[in-house]
C-alpha cells in the first residue's frame, strides 16, 4: 500500500542553521504530497503543498519540491528560528475521496 | 473567521465512563475525521465520514463510535471498550470533489482517563 517515509528524529539545530527534513513515499499514480507542521499541544496546519511533478511548494520561508523520479519531498529552510520548533509531518493523498497518509513525523528543537 | 473547533481542550474522566468530544466545522467541507495521536507518535485514523449519516471505521475504531447528523458536526464517543482512551484526538475536514486535496486540523481535545 501506500506509506510516507520521514528521516528520524529528533533533529536538533542552532539558530541561523540550514535545516533539511527529508521524506520519500511509496504510492501508485500521482499523489499531492503535503507538510503539515504540529507545535506544542496544538493541532497540524498545513505548511506547504505540491500538486505535481517538479511542483514547489512553499511559505515561511520553508520550501520542498516533487521530485517523482526520487519519490521525494524534502522539506527545506535556509535560516530556522526558535520559533521554528515543532514537529512536522510529511503527507500524501491521491484523490480528495482517498485517506491521507501521514509520515511519523520529524521533531525540530533549535536552540537559541 | 472559518475553521474547526473542538471542545473542551482539556477532558478528564474515570475508567468505565464514556466521553463524547465535540467536533464543528465552518468550512463548508463534506468529509471530516478522527485521529488518535500518542505522545512522540504519529496520526492513527480512527473514523472518517464523506458525507452526512455516513461514516467508515478507520484503522483503530474499535472502542470509539461516531455520528455524522449534520454537516457540521462529528462528535466521537470514547466508549469504556476503549482499552486505552488517554491520548490527544485530533478532527480533521476537508473538501471533496476537487483537486485540492489537504485536511485542515482544529486544535484538538486531550483527554487524559483515570
Amino acid at each position: 500500500g501506500d506509506s510516507v517515509t520521514q528521516m528520524e528524529g529528533p533533529v536538533t539545530l542552532s539558530e541561523e542553521a540550514f535545516l533539511t527534513i527529508n521524506c520519500t513515499y511509496t504510492a501508485t499514480g500521482y499523489p499531492s504530497l503535503f507538510w503539515y507542521v504540529q507545535y506544542p499541544g496544538e493541532g497540524l496546519q498545513l505548511l506547504l503543498k505540491a500538486t505535481k511533478a517538479d511542483d514547489k511548494g512553499s511559505n515561511k520561508g520553508f520550501e520542498a519540491t516533487y521530485r517523482k523520479e526520487t519519490t521525494s519531498f524534502h522539506l527545506e529552510k535556509g535560516s530556522v528560528q526558535v520559533s521554528d520548533s515543532a514537529v512536522y509531518f510529511c503527507a500524501l493523498s491521491k484523490t480528495s475521496y482517498d485517506k491521507v497518509i501521514f509520515g511519523p513525523g520529524t521533531s525540530l528543537s533549535v536552540i537559541p | 473567521d472559518g475553521g474547526i473547533t473542538q471542545s473542551p481542550k482539556y477532558l478528564f474522566r474515570k475508567e468505565g465512563q464514556n466521553v463524547t468530544l465535540s467536533c464543528e466545522q465552518n468550512l463548508n467541507h463534506d468529509a471530516m475525521y478522527w485521529y488518535r495521536q500518542d505522545p512522540g507518535q504519529g496520526l492513527r485514523l480512527i473514523y472518517y465520514s464523506q458525507i452526512v449519516n455516513d461514516f467508515q471505521k478507520g484503522d483503530i475504531a474499535e472502542g470509539y463510535s461516531v455520528s455524522r447528523e449534520k454537516k457540521e458536526s462529528f462528535p466521537l464517543t470514547v466508549t469504556s471498550a476503549q482499552k486505552n482512551p488517554t491520548a490527544f484526538y485530533l478532527c480533521a475536514s476537508r473538501r471533496t470533489g476537487t483537486t485540492s486535496y489537504e485536511q485542515y486540523f482544529g486544535p484538538g481535545t486531550r483527554l487524559t482517563v483515570t
